[in-house]
């Protein structure tokens, strides 16, 4: 069990460009979450899937941001046409159903310019 | 994460115990946990507690839950210098599945 991992772990891009990110979780896992966490707060839900299937998307997830799983493991999370407000740390977490712990991966910090 | 609110800084000597706290609103919420990230790292899930129980205790840490009141602590014993880091207390409100943090609690631990 490696645990949660994120690629990259770092991201600096220009206003305007796109981005996409990568979480495998925990093997047998097959519920995943995308938070968003800025400087000096808690994480904030973006989207979570249950296998392939996206359940709930959170208003923070504007047009610009899409997340697929398409086979149900691993997870990308896209954003369009970047601003600066984007920059923060994206996270994923993973948990099992019926099962109360999520685990969180690295994060992936994302600078805009 | 203004459901749920925590004080922003805590500053403890080593070998001292820490009390972090945290408050919720959602009444419904039926687990309660306690996170912790350390600089430029992700988040480490130390515990959780069932909102049936009252207390619980891993190692040195101790958990209590005050249903009544919605106040949710976390006890560290004998802080070590290594406990320095932010602590995000955390909360799955009624029949959600994701979580709900708060900003998150500095804990210093001074040598």
């Amino acid at each position: 069990d490696t645990g949660v991992s994120q690629n990259p772990r770092h991201k600096i891009t220009k206003r305007g460009q796109n981005v996409t990110f990568r979480c495998d979780p925990i093997s047998e896992h097959n519920r995943l979450y995308w938070y968003r966490q800025t400087l000096g707060q808690g994480p904030e839900f973006l989207t979570y899937f249950q296998n392939e299937a996206q359940l709930e998307k959170s208003r923070l997830l504007s047009d610009r941001f899409s997340a697929e799983r398409p086979k149900g493991s691993f997870s990308t999370l896209e954003i369009q046409r970047t601003e600066q407000g984007d920059s923060a740390m994206y996270l994923c977490a993973s948990t099992k159903s019926g099962t109360r712990e999520q685990y969180f991966g690295p994060g992936t910090r994302l600078t805009v310019t | 994460g203004e459901d749920v609110e925590q004080s922003l800084f805590l500053s403890v000597r080593e070998g001292d115990s820490s009390v972090i706290n945290c408050t919720y609103t959602d009444s419904s919420s039926t687990y309660l946990y306690w996170y912790k990230q350390e600089p430029g790292a992700g988040l480490q899930l130390l515990t959780y507690i069932f909102s049936n129980m009252d207390m619980k205790q891993d190692q040195r840490l101790t958990v209590l839950l005050n249903k009544k009141d919605k106040h949710l602590s976390l006890r560290i014993a004998d802080t070590q210098t290594g406990d320095s880091a932010i602590y995000f207390c955390a909360e799955i409100p009624g029949s959600a599945r994701q979580l709900t943090f708060g900003s998150g609690t500095q804990l210093t631990v001074l040598p």
